[in-house]
């Protein structure tokens, strides 16, 4: 399996445009989630779903932010408007259920809002 | 509030010497504790875990302890390698419930 997949890995975008990010969980894994890794915040989770449906968006900062997962094999992030204070880097993870086994964490996508 | 705290935002040890990174946890009802390593421009990548019911786990190089009364636990790496530089992050979770993430422990190897 080829893990993880975010895309881009890179994403340089103006105040005021919409921002999407891409994952593609690994075949079979039935949970999903988005984090977010700041200085000052460390790793912090924005949503995660489960078995597509969001379970808990208590972490998604404001209105701005949406995460949709229509099927099992894909998921979105968006940002509108983006704001320089969105400046992170973003990681989307998968796992089969929950517990010891963790999370698989995908590479990354560093945003930056100019 | 922080339910899960890296204390040390950095560490620096001697390659062939124990590195130990310590974690705080608030959270009486965390079931699982793990360790993430993490290189620069990539994704955290799991490390060990234990649970609650244990107080040790080991995993070649690495050892992670768990002292419940004290809501602490730490993760031993004997001997430390330059490979071991990386940042690592301590987490926990309730059971059936998603994992927390404290701001990470920066580790530096020294030759």
């Amino acid at each position: 399996d080829a893990g993880v997949i975010q895309s881009p890995r890179h994403e340089v975008t103006e105040m005021g445009q919409e921002v999407t990010l891409r994952c593609k969980p690994i075949s079979g894994h039935d949970y999903l989630f988005w984090y977010r890794q700041t200085m000052m915040r460390g790793l912090e989770l924005l949503i995660y779903f489960n078995n597509n449906v969001p379970i808990d968006d208590s972490g998604m900062p404001e209105d701005r932010f949406s995460a949709k997962m229509p099927n099992a094999s894909f998921s979105t992030l968006k940002i509108q408007p983006s704001e320089p204070r969105d400046s992170a880097v973003y990681f989307c993870a998968s796992s089969f259920g929950t517990g010891l086994r963790g999370y698989t964490f995908g590479s990354g996508t560093r945003l930056t809002v100019v | 509030d922080q339910q899960v705290k890296q204390n040390s935002p950095s560490l620096s040890v001697q390659e062939g010497r124990i590195s130990i990174l310590n974690c705080d946890y608030t959270n009486s009802m965390f079931d699982y504790f793990l360790w993430y390593k993490k290189y620069p421009a990539e994704g955290p990548t799991f490390l060990i875990s234990i649970s609650s019911i244990k107080d040790k786990n080991e995993d070649g190089r690495f050892t992670v302890f768990l002292n419940k009364s004290a809501k602490h636990l730490s993760l031993h790496i004997v001997p430390s390698q330059p490979g071991d530089s990386a940042v690592y992050f301590c987490a926990a979770s309730p059971r059936d419930d998603k994992i927390i993430f404290g701001k990470g422990t920066r580790l530096h190897i020294l030759p």
